[in-house]
């Protein structure tokens, strides 16, 4: 079991570009969340979907950001036109579809310059 | 404002040491979980406590909960250099939806 899978481990974006991050679950996991990190703001929930269907979004940014999940193994996290408070690092989670504990990825750290 | 928070930002010990880390928290709860993050790496649970237990144990690892007070304490015993991490409680009334504290950063000193 290789754990969550997060790619790229780093990117750097200019500003105005667009990034995409992608998370590869647990196999046999129906719950893949997405969280983002900062010193200021702490862990911050952004999204979450079950069996791919999303299901909560309320911490997304309402705009430039957007997160898909085509197939059981992989989710992505879109950031249109990257601002540089976009930087930060961007956790991707999966679980039991009924379960609390929750297994991170080891995030994506994006820069954006 | 935060949900839950830690009551320190950071702890220093001893390796051997006991140490106590302290969460309160602003809501009500089904459960309530501890993680660790060490650097470099996404969290990864400690022990999940359920708002109708008081005590639980995993190792050297124990968690106290007080849902009148709504409030959490993780302790560890004989520390380890390896347990140099930042410690956060996450309460949920949700199952899937984790508000995590500011976090305790510990460091455990050889």
């Amino acid at each position: 079991n290789a754990g969550v899978i997060q790619t790229p481990r780093h990117k750097v974006t200019g500003k105005g570009q667009e990034a995409t991050l992608w998370c590869e679950p647990i196999s046999g996991h129906s719950a893949v969340f997405w969280y983002r990190q900062t010193i200021v703001q702490g862990l911050e929930f952004l999204t979450y979907f079950r069996n791919q269907a999303p299901i909560d979004d309320s911490g997304m940014p309402k705009e430039r950001f957007s997160a898909q999940m085509p197939n059981q193994s992989h989710s992505t996290l879109k950031i249109q036109s990257t601002q540089p408070q976009d930087s930060a690092v961007y956790l991707c989670a999966s679980s039991l579809v009924d379960g609390y504990e929750q297994y991170f990825g080891p995030g994506t750290r994006l820069t954006v310059l | 404002s935060q949900l839950a928070e830690e009551n320190s930002w950071a702890l220093s010990v001893h390796e051997g040491e006991s140490v106590t880390v302290n969460c309160s928290y602003k809501t009500s709860i089904t459960a309530l979980q501890w993680y660790r993050q060490k650097s470099g790496k996404g969290p990864a649970q400690l022990i999940l406590i359920r708002s109708n237990e008081r005590e639980k144990r995993n190792g050297r690892l124990r968690a106290t909960l007080d849902t009148s007070s709504q409030s959490s304490s993780l302790s560890i015993t004989a520390t380890r250099c390896e347990d140099t991490a930042v410690y956060f409680c996450a309460p949920s009334n949700m199952g899937y939806k984790l508000t995590f504290g500011t976090g305790t950063s510990l460091l455990v000193d050889p």
